[in-house]
């Protein structure tokens, strides 16, 4: 089955700076990446997501590549705000079979005022 | 307002006790997961329902089992024989493959 492994673990960065996490992923049938954000205590919320047939895509201060042919993908947050603080999971998943979200384990992103 | 409602917030479970989690969808999704989540680990799928009356094993069912009667309803029963149930439970459910919407949670924990 698809396995998704995601970096770093922690993630430190002063307020303004940028932020980036990255995952790769396993089975090369899988054509949906998604990135959600979780708040403690509370279930995760998407905040992009990218598709195989796309190689970038931008939200703001929020940016998601893809690199189909490495099996990886990252996630940007340009000009980090103390609001940004939370967990982020990266997933994956294909059209066929279970259909399922595989995750990441997970980065804790803190920026520091 | 649509979304997926996960109740109760906080259980707590006895050796030797089945404990059931509801998770209610009004999004007319086809598909809902659950899964589970342990200290700084991410999400692990336990079962998986993509129709009503039928499910799937995810990677951790043991000691788990699910029902899928109503299209909107997917509860989850954490058994006697699931040694390690304290986790937080977390309900999903999406329309094909696209977004996952998630419910708020439920933490359980065993006394």
């Amino acid at each position: 089955g698809e396995n998704v492994e995601q970096h770093p673990s922690t993630l430190s960065v002063q307020e303004g700076d940028s932020a980036v996490i990255k995952c790769t992923y396993s089975d090369s049938a899988s054509n949906y990446f998604p990135w959600y954000k979780q708040e403690l205590g509370k279930g995760p919320q998407l905040i992009i997501d990218i598709r195989s047939n796309v190689g970038e895509k931008k939200d703001q201060r929020i940016a998601v590549t893809l690199n189909k042919t490495a099996k990886h993908f990252s996630l940007h947050i340009t000009e980090t705000q103390p609001e940004d603080s939370a967990v982020y999971f990266c997933a994956a998943s294909l059209d066929t079979g279970r259909r399922a979200l595989t995750f990441g384990s997970g980065t804790r992103l803190q920026v520091q005022p | 307002d649509g979304g997926i409602t996960q109740s109760p917030k906080y259980l707590f479970r006895k050796e030797g006790q089945n404990v059931t989690l509801s998770c209610e969808q009004n999004l007319n999704h086809d598909a809902m997961y659950w899964y589970r989540q342990d200290p700084g680990q991410g999400l692990r799928l336990i079962y998986y329902s993509q129709i009503v009356n039928d499910f799937q094993k995810g990677d951790i069912a043991e000691g788990y089992s699910v029902s899928r009667e109503k299209k909107e309803s997917f509860p989850l029963t954490v058994t006697s024989a699931q040694k390690n149930p304290t986790a937080f439970y977390l309900c999903a459910s999406r329309w094909a493959n696209t977004e996952a919407f998630f419910g708020q949670g439920t933490r359980l924990t065993v006394v």
